[in-house]
């Protein structure tokens, strides 16, 4: 069976730190990827997503920027992290074009201090 | 307008009722429609997926679609105090690379 592992679960951060969270997928191979943000009390945004290795599409313009290094490895970074950036960050995998169920991980929530 | 219309609650309900949640969207696109329930600092969990108009039931669990009106519901019968979570409605037009677009989620407590 499939299961996506996300860490770390709970992140504090200073103002201007750089960020680096990992996720990883088990049991499938080429899914496709994603991350999201959410908002206290709010959906769920779409930040970017990725079809296979080396490839990222963004969905918003932010401070953020995700790289996919390997078939089953998404990571989300930040140079500098802003009081904005504090939030309920989510990974998640589909298994392709023409499946829309999307799996969750069980999130890492940022503090920026 | 967004996209996706979801009334956030709080709903709260006593143990035994029969709870109904509803979305609303816009695009016509959409054809893939899910429910997700969301415990407290916890990642969504995937409840009901339905393709197309209809229903689906999955135990306690009734999800219906009328793409006519552009409306969804999931229905749970004999809710439990375990049953207590956000409830996230979400969809798909099946051509984006599963791309998911979320309501803003419904807060259910159910009190026994």
């Amino acid at each position: 069976s499939q299961t996506i592992h996300q860490w770390p679960a709970t992140l504090v951060q200073p103002v201007g730190s750089p960020l680096s969270l990992e996720c990883t997928v088990e049991g499938t191979s080429n899914p496709n990827l994603y991350w999201y943000r959410q908002a206290a009390g709010r959906g769920l945004q779409l930040l970017f997503y990725s079809v296979g290795i080396g490839q990222i599409s963004s969905e918003v313009p932010q401070n953020l920027s995700a790289s996919r290094p390997q078939d089953r490895q998404f990571i989300l970074s930040s140079k500098k992290l802003l009081l904005s950036d504090s939030g309920f960050y989510l990974c998640a995998w589909s298994a392709g074009q023409g499946f829309a169920e999307a799996f969750f991980g069980q999130g890492t929530r940022l503090t920026v201090v | 307008q967004k996209e996706v219309e979801q009334d956030p609650g709080p709903l709260s309900v006593p143990e035994g009722a029969i709870v109904s949640l509803n979305c609303t969207y816009s695009n016509s696109a959409f054809q893939y429609f899910m429910w997700y329930r969301q415990y407290s600092r916890k990642g969504p969990e995937l409840l009901m997926y339905t393709y197309s108009s209809g229903n689906k039931e999955d135990g306690r669990f009734t999800a219906q679609v009328d793409k006519s009106s552009k409306y969804i519901s999931l229905f749970i019968r004999d809710s439990q105090p375990s049953d207590s979570a956000t409830y996230l409605c979400a969809m798909s037009s099946g051509t984006s690379y599963g791309k998911l677009t979320f309501g803003q989620g419904t807060i259910l407590t159910v009190h026994p």
